[in-house]
């Protein structure tokens, strides 16, 4: 089955720097790779996913790259702000019928002011 | 509607007690999840419905029981829990198949303790 490894697991930014969390996976039949992010008590919520078929996506300040040779992809804030701040998840999903996602272990952002 | 609801927000019950989860979503989804939650742990899946008709179940323990009486209801009834059950219990949901239909939509959570 599919595996996924996110690294750091935890970062510290200062406030307006940029953060980069990173992804690999091993299943190279994965073909949907979103990310989510989690606030202390709250949903996950997607922020941003991207399809096997593109390479980069961006939507304001944040932006996800996938290199489907090397299988990995990763989550790019810049800018940062406090409300940043949460444990974000990557996660990869094989094609086939079984809507199974595979989350990575979590990164917990911390964005100081 | 692009929420999925779940009841209750908080839950506290005895090792002995009988309750129930429960969870709804109103965007025609035809594929609905429950997934446990440890802080600060990714969501771990336990069961997906796919039609209404159980279609994973990732060896959870019988004491945990799903039920799906129709396309947009999911329920999680809970007997004989242990301490370490206590996390939060998220209900997601999608569609089924097919390119670009892949979004997963979780609710807010029933955060469970078990004393």
């Amino acid at each position: 089955g599919e595996n996924v490894e996110q690294h750091p697991s935890t970062l510290s930014v200062q406030e307006g720097d940029s953060a980069v969390i990173k992804c690999t996976y091993s299943d190279s039949a994965s073909n949907y790779f979103p990310w989510y992010k989690q606030e202390l008590g709250k949903r996950p919520q997607l922020i941003i996913d991207i399809r096997s078929n593109v390479g980069e996506k961006k939507d304001q300040r944040i932006a996800v790259t996938l290199n489907k040779t090397a299988k990995h992809f990763s989550l790019h804030i810049t800018e940062t702000q406090p409300e940043d701040s949460a444990v974000y998840f990557c996660a990869a999903l094989p094609s086939g019928s079984a809507r199974q996602l595979t989350f990575g272990s979590g990164t917990q952002l911390t964005v100081l002011p | 509607d692009t929420e999925v609801t779940q009841t209750p927000k908080h839950l506290v019950m005895g090792m002995t007690n009988k309750k129930s989860l429960k969870c709804e979503q109103h965007m025609g989804h035809r594929a609905m999840y429950w997934y446990k939650q440890k802080a600060k742990k990714p969501p771990e899946l336990m069961f997906v419905y796919s039609y209404e008709k159980l279609s994973i179940n990732e060896s959870v323990p019988s004491r945990f029981s799903p039920e799906c009486p129709n396309s947009s209801l999911l329920n999680l009834h809970l007997h004989a829990l242990q301490p370490e059950d206590s996390a939060l219990y998220l209900c997601a949901s999608s569609q089924v198949g097919g390119f670009g239909n892949e979004k997963l939509f979780f609710g807010s959570g029933t955060q469970l303790s078990v004393l």
